[in-house]
């Protein structure tokens, strides 16, 4: 009973091909994100999506494409690899939860997946 | 732009000793969250902080922030070997600014 699951969990790839990772979250979420975790461990954010529309680009290249077939589903489809896109890539989901004037959210994480473009 | 840095990069200690990690952030903040990740594993929610708040326990952790000094740490007591792992800040996680922006991260090992 996973609560977020990603596949593959390795993905080795050659220059230019297009690939797919998929993520699944069974937590009832409305919000799930991708994120890429370089060689030197720095975990930078993606995408968001929020019951299926986007609310979270970060300035990703065109060849990354995120799609969101229902709130419970965040896929990211790469196309034309290139070696720099080498790196784990981290899904995650959350729910807000409410306090007053504010809100906050704490994030589940996928177990990632580690792309190697040779 | 990378919003935490954490303090120190790595630390070793003996088991049974206690860990202390330091973060510090750029802008203002609504919360403050800690994150754990073993080695090729996902990151793990440990502890979030308001930005009200001075101080937070969770078990063997304990959560200090000081807004005037955009700066939090973490202190793990007792250490175990099972706490080997990096451990992250990471600010953001509110209505209207989602994502979570981590810091750089501490590389801790618990030496048995």
């Amino acid at each position: 009973d996973t609560a977020v699951s990603q596949t593959p969990k390795y993905l080795v790839t050659q220059m230019g091909n297009d690939k797919s990772i998929k993520c699944e979250q069974n937590l009832g979420h409305d919000t799930m994100y991708w994120y890429k975790q370089d060689s030197k461990k720095f975990l930078k954010i993606m995408f968001s999506y929020n019951n299926k529309e986007l609310i979270i680009n970060e300035t990703v290249p065109n060849r990354f494409s995120p799609k969101s077939p229902d709130k419970a589903h965040l896929n990211l489809h790469i196309n034309s690899l290139e070696l720099g896109d080498s790196a784990v890539y981290f899904c995650a989901s959350s729910h807000h939860f409410r306090e007053g004037p504010s809100s906050y959210n704490e994030q589940f994480f996928g177990p990632g997946t580690r792309l190697t473009v040779l | 732009s990378q919003q935490g840095e954490e303090d120190p990069q790595a630390l070793s200690i003996q088991e049974g000793e206690n860990a202390t990690m330091n973060c510090s952030y750029k802008t203002s903040i609504n919360n403050l969250q800690w994150y754990r990740q073993n080695s090729g594993r996902g990151l793990v929610h440990l502890i979030l902080i308001r930005s009200n708040e001075r101080e937070k326990h969770s078990g063997r952790l304990r959560v200090t922030l000081d807004t005037s000094k955009k700066s939090s740490s973490l202190l793990i007591t007792a250490s175990r070997a099972a706490d080997t792992a990096s451990y992250f800040c990471a600010t953001g996680g509110s209505f209207g600014n989602e994502k979570l922006t981590f810091g750089t991260g501490t590389r801790l090992t618990i030496i048995p």
